[in-house]
């Protein structure tokens, strides 16, 4: 069965730096690429950023650009979001989810976790 | 930037079919993914590749393409399906994933 368990989510200042960590298990961690979304507080779902299975490549949001920094270890099966520069727009519970590796389909999430909640305010 | 439309909310009666659009301009060249999520809880994959279901989902959920536009169709609503609604894809250049603004389906 596959797990994501995400963690980091604290209450950070404007301008702020945090760093969220996802432990994923149940499932060959290295085979996949994996996102980060995150969802505001009564708001809908936004892509923030994919990473391949070796991260070699990344990709975000045009909203964190230059801001967060995707990474992965697979030897510890670990993603990771370092997200800097921390704005009151960046409030939101930030999922970790498994892409759907389907080479004809596209990237989605097949999996996702709980979410860990940032909450950036003074 | 690139965005996919859908319907803020669609109401409907237990029994009845629900209907939910996504439309965006790349739709003709990537494919479409639903996602459900209730209150608290995580989404969950329903549809993938425009039309099929990953194994668990109920065969009253299904979905179909035609052009720019994608509809997620729920047959025989129930209680249980109220939730809101994401379709899923990616832009022209398949750089960015997108998501759409979701829908909020409400079973009468």
């Amino acid at each position: 069965e596959v797990q994501l368990v995400e963690s980091g989510g604290v209450v950070v200042q404007p301008g702020g730096s945090l760093r969220l960590s996802c432990a994923a298990s149940g499932f060959t961690f290295d085979d996949y690429a994996m996102h980060w979304v995150r969802q505001a507080p009564g708001k809908g779902l936004e892509w923030v950023s994919l990473i391949s299975w070796d991260g070699g490549a990344t990709y975000y949001a045009d909203s964190v650009k230059g801001r967060f920094t995707i990474s992965r270890d697979n030897s510890t099966n670990s993603l990771y979001l370092q997200m800097n520069s921390l704005g009151p727009e960046d409030t939101a519970l930030y999922y970790c989810a498994k892409d759907g590796g389907d080479l004809t389909g596209g990237n989605y999430f097949e999996s996702w976790g709980q979410g860990t909640l940032v909450t950036v305010s003074s | 930037s690139y965005e996919l439309t859908q319907p803020p909310s669609v109401s409907v009666s237990p029994g009845q079919t629900a209907r939910i659009s996504c439309s965006g301009d790349a739709l003709s060249k990537h494919y479409v993914y639903w996602y459900q999520q209730k209150p608290g809880q995580a989404p969950v994959v329903i549809i993938c590749k425009d039309s099929e279901r990953p194994s668990g989902i109920p065969e009253r959920f299904s979905g179909s393409s035609s052009g720019t536009t994608v509809t997620l169709t729920i047959s025989g609503v129930q209680a249980e399906d109220e939730a809101d609604y994401y379709c899923q894809s990616a832009d022209s250049s398949a750089t960015y994933v997108v998501i759409g603004g979701g829908t909020k389906l409400t079973v009468l």
